[in-house]
């Protein structure tokens, strides 16, 4: 069975402190993709990065980034220089071969305050 | 860039009444799918379509739901006879691939229907 763990249920930072989101996944797949995606106040859910379990290069994106250690089965997301705009439920999910669906962690709210 | 587009963006009802929910998935994009997400809770998949068929169903997919691409554009979500559990926030999302990977970007998500049973 596959399984995501986002421990941190909400953290609070003050504005330009860095931050990192914790991401535990389980499966038994050796073929499988990790998303992130940030669920803002207004509802949406946008995607923030796939990875693919060949492939445990750590991203960069401006001020995100991601780690991904396939021997700890983490991946975990840092914002630098957090921002009020990053204030938002962050979402760690899994996707694995032969199935349909995407399985979520049950997410992180993170508080930015100015 | 392209968007999944939901309709409407909340619904109220009435416990009992049948309820349908929209979606307009990208236009080149061959696999459907609909999540929901109890308030404040994780989002949880529901069912996935591909070529014009169920390709995979939750438990909490029973059969009070169905869904149906009755056109080449649209993605329906049907709830028979609501109950009050079935408040919650319903995604719709597609993808150019199969899962795992989703193709190019992923899934794309809509921004979801707020459903409300009073």
């Amino acid at each position: 069975a596959q399984k995501v763990t986002q421990a941190q249920t909400e953290i609070s930072v003050v504005e330009k402190e860095d931050v990192t989101l914790d991401c535990v996944y389980e499966t038994r797949d050796t073929t499988y993709y990790l998303f992130w995606y940030k669920q803002p106040p207004s509802g949406e859910l946008v995607f923030l990065i796939r990875r693919n379990s060949f492939d445990e290069q750590n991203e960069i994106s401006g001020r995100y980034s991601w780690n991904f250690q396939k021997s700890t089965s983490s991946f975990n997301f840092t914002i630098t220089a957090s921002q009020v705009v990053d204030s938002a439920v962050y979402f760690c999910a899994l996707s694995v071969t032969g199935g349909f669906k995407t399985i979520f962690g049950a997410g992180t709210r993170l508080f930015v305050k100015a | 860039e392209p968007e999944v587009t939901q309709t409407p963006s909340h619904q109220v009802t009435q416990m009992g009444q049948e309820v349908i929910l929209r979606c307009v998935p990208i236009s080149n994009h061959l696999y459907f799918y609909w999540y929901r997400q109890i308030l404040g809770q994780k989002v949880e998949f529901l069912v996935s379509f591909y070529n014009n068929e169920i390709s995979e169903k939750s438990e909490i997919f029973d059969d009070q739901f169905s869904v149906e691409r009755p056109d080449g554009s649209n993605f329906t979500l049907k709830i028979r006879s609501t109950k009050l559990e079935d408040s919650a926030m319903y995604f719709c999302a597609s993808s150019e691939t199969a899962p795992p990977m989703g193709g190019r970007y992923g899934y794309t998500f809509g921004s979801g229907t707020r459903l409300t049973v009073v």
